[in-house]
């Protein structure tokens, strides 16, 4: 299975909304990605967990919050955002510092604020 | 800085045909360099991995090269396919962390039939 799955495929949500985009895998990888992309553009990286621990954040504001529960899902929350906001959220996952292995990628999560 | 440029930004050509799709990166100091292929609306699905030390991976009709000290990665595609249109991502991560990737702007591909 090289799956990861992202919840929900859409989201819709005001600016003083809050809520949670989920992804998940079970390849047993140690790590999991959090990047944003917009249209016409290449993916952003966010942020980086590695081993269930935070390892990068791309100087993100704190309007999006990661968490990492365990070793299979990956959580982004989301409060207080803006219209530019708006774009695809994609999941990955890899094992951490295996140069031979690439990253699979989930759908994304297609997100408008207004 | 690492800086990935791919060109063309567009490309459209008839089915059949072979093409070539490049990818330049100004930062030699590479872990590895790997393709992507995005169809609209969707996430990216790896297509080839090239290691620092390697020059070139094959899969099926697509076959990468990379020439890390001139900075320059291809991809070649063989006999195109209207299935083959979508957008073709390049994307390079340091040698320090294998796990911060860094983006081409794509080359949108369209093969007509």
């Amino acid at each position: 299975d090289t799956e990861v799955t992202q919840t929900p495929k859409h989201l819709v949500m005001g600016m003083t909304n809050k809520k949670s985009l989920k992804c998940e895998q079970h390849m047993g990888h140690r790590a999991m990605y959090w990047y944003k992309q917009k249209a016409k553009k290449p993916p952003e990286l966010m942020f980086v967990y590695s081993y269930e621990k935070l390892s990068i954040n791309e100087s993100v504001p704190s309007r999006f919050s990661p968490e990492c529960p365990n070793s299979s899902l990956l959580n982004l929350h989301l409060h207080a955002l803006q219209p530019e906001d708006s774009a695809l959220y994609l999941c990955a996952s890899s094992q951490p510092l295996r140069p031979r292995e690439t990253q699979y990628f989930g759908p994304g999560t297609r997100l408008l604020v207004l | 800085k690492q800086e990935v440029t791919q060109i063309p930004a567009a490309l459209s050509v008839p089915e059949g045909e072979n093409l070539v799709l490049n990818c330049s990166f100004t930062d030699s100091a590479i872990y590895n360099l790997q393709w992507f292929r995005q169809d609209p609306g969707k996430g990216l699905t790896s297509l080839l991995l090239i290691q620092s030390s390697q020059r070139e991976q094959t899969s099926g009709r697509l076959n990468a090269s990379l020439d890390k000290s001139s900075g320059r990665s291809t991809l070649y595609i063989a006999a195109s396919q209207p299935g083959d249109s979508a957008t073709y991502l390049c994307a390079v991560s340091r040698e320090t962390s294998g796990s911060r990737l860094t983006f081409g702007e794509g080359t949108q591909l369209t093969v007509n039939p």
